[in-house]
């Protein structure tokens, strides 16, 4: 069965630079996964599509400081010079015979 | 630009039927699948199932394949997402969201503004 496993929490200091974390199980190494940003009391928003080679596709307007990467089964997003309006939910999600989401990482920027 | 907006909260009553709607802008609609996704207070997002806006074919999540239907008026732009035997648990805020594939499952690269759905008696 397809899962997505991520931390449930990260943080990193104001200007640092984070990564976070998404693990395809056994077997689903060579799938894309999409990540999302949900600031509090928002709707998602894409931010980059991060295929098994590590290529990546961002989503309009997504700033440079976000980027996404691959090992393995795991797929990495890396935001740097963090910034205030970065403390938010990051989810990844992928596709099978339907959508699979992670549990979200909460990142806290201090 | 690509604008997905949806209908406004609601407040049900356990066993009554809830039908939320989303309205698409600045792409052909019939090119990208909807899906819909919930999200319960604090919790994660779930996937409830998705339509070919050109075709009309749909997938539902198995969890909600006996009480959900998504639905499309491709001359209203327009995707409908209709939950029946609500309860408590459903309480939740719910999201359209763009596919980038016309008919097929991928990722999503643009989300509604989501529509709380309360049920309590």
């Amino acid at each position: 069965q397809l899962v997505l496993t991520q931390s449930p929490s990260a943080s990193a200091s104001l200007g640092a630079s984070v990564k976070l974390t998404c693990t395809l199980t056994s077997g689903h190494s060579g799938y894309a996964i999409a990540w999302h940003q949900q600031q509090p009391e928002k709707c998602p928003r894409y931010l980059v599509k991060v295929n098994s080679d590590g290529t990546h596709n961002k989503g309009d307007g997504i700033p440079d400081r976000f980027s996404g990467s691959s090992s393995g089964a795991e797929r990495y997003l890396a935001i740097s010079s963090l910034q205030s309006e970065d403390e938010a939910d990051y989810y990844c999600q992928t596709w099978d015979t339907g959508i699979v989401f992670g549990g979200g990482t909460k990142l806290t920027v201090l | 630009q690509v604008q997905l907006v949806q209908s406004g909260a609601e407040v049900k009553k356990p066993g009554a039927s809830v039908k939320v709607s989303c309205k698409t802008s600045g792409y052909t609609f019939t090119n990208n699948a909807i899906h819909w996704v919930r999200q319960a207070p604090g919790q994660r997002l779930e996937w409830m199932g998705w339509i070919n806006a050109g075709r009309g074919n749909t997938k539902y999540s198995q969890r909600f394949q006996d009480r959900v239907t998504i639905t499309r008026d491709t001359s209203a732009r327009s995707a409908y997402m209709e939950l029946r035997s609500l309860r408590s648990e459903d309480t939740a805020v719910y999201y359209c969201a763009r596919d980038v594939a016309p008919a097929g499952l991928s990722h999503f690269d643009y989300w509604g503004q989501g529509t709380l759905v309360t049920v309590s008696s």
